[in-house]
C-alpha cells in the first residue's frame, strides 16, 4: 500500500461543477504539496501547506494534520483544469525526500 | 529563459547508446533534483543535489549516472538503458536553506525517454 493514497483515481465534470479531491497520508508529515501536471508533462506547484486551509483564484486546498487527510477543491470548474492532480508529502523525520500519489487525472467538459 | 529547462524534450535511444539529458535552472536555486514517473507509478526521486554536491541516490541503478557542474546545471548521463527505463524524466529545482529540503520546488517540462 502506498503512503499516500488519493482517491479518485479518475474525475470527469461538467464545466461550472464543484470539484473535490482527496489525499490520505500514513506517515508523519512537515509539508503536503499540491502539483499539477499537464498533458506533455510539466509539473506546477498549486500549494505547498502544513495546516488549515489556502486559497489562490479558484483552487482551495485544505489539510487536517490529526486525521491524516488533505483537499483540493476547485471551484466552477472549466476544460482549462483538465490535469493530473498530485498529492505529495514531506516525512517530518528521518528523510528530505517527498512522497508522491499516483494522481488524480480530472476532466472537465463544456 | 525563465524558470527550469530540460533539453531534449524527446529522446528515442537503443540499449547500446550513450546519451545525456540536461536542466538548467534559471531561478537562483541552491538544490536540483532528477525524477522519474513511469505509465500509472507514482513519481520516484532518483537524485537530489544541494549546494552541488549528491545528498540522495535513491537507490538507482549505475547505468544512470548523474552531474551537477554548478547550480544551474544538472545532468543525467544515460548509458546501456533498458526498455523498462522508458518514462518521463523530470529535474526540479528549489532554494533550501539548512540541512533539511523544505521548500516548494519548481519542475521542469520534462523529457520523454524511449528506450528501443
Amino acid at each position: 500500500k502506498n503512503e499516500v493514497e488519493q482517491s479518485p483515481q479518475n474525475l470527469t465534470a461538467q464545466e461550472g461543477e464543484f470539484i473535490t479531491i482527496n489525499c490520505s497520508y500514513s506517515v508523519g508529515i512537515s509539508a503536503l504539496h499540491w502539483l499539477q501536471q499537464h498533458p506533455g508533462g510539466g509539473i506546477v506547484s498549486l500549494f505547498m501547506l502544513s495546516s488549515g486551509k489556502k486559497k489562490h483564484g479558484r483552487l482551495i486546498a485544505t489539510i487536517n494534520i490529526q486525521e491524516k487527510h488533505s483537499s483540493l477543491h476547485i471551484t466552477a470548474s472549466h476544460p482549462r483544469d483538465s490535469a493530473v492532480y498530485i498529492c505529495a508529502v514531506r516525512p517530518g523525520m528521518g528523510t528530505d525526500k517527498l512522497i508522491f500519489g499516483t494522481g488524480t487525472r480530472l476532466q472537465v467538459f463544456p | 529563459e525563465t524558470g527550469v529547462t530540460q533539453t531534449p524534450r524527446h529522446l528515442v535511444m537503443g540499449m547500446t547508446n550513450k546519451k545525456s539529458l540536461k536542466c538548467e535552472q534559471h531561478l537562483g536555486h541552491n538544490a536540483m533534483y532528477w525524477y522519474k514517473q513511469s505509465a500509472k507509478k507514482p513519481l520516484e526521486l532518483m537524485f537530489v543535489y544541494s549546494l552541488e554536491e549528491r545528498v540522495e541516490n535513491n537507490s538507482v541503478p549505475s547505468r544512470f549516472s548523474p552531474e551537477c557542474p554548478n547550480s544551474s546545471h544538472l545532468f543525467l548521463h544515460l548509458h546501456t538503458l533498458q526498455p523498462e527505463d522508458s518514462a518521463l524524466y523530470l529535474c526540479a529545482s528549489s532554494q533550501e536553506s539548512g540541512r533539511r529540503l523544505e521548500y516548494e520546488q519548481y519542475f521542469g517540462p520534462g523529457t520523454r525517454l524511449t528506450v528501443t
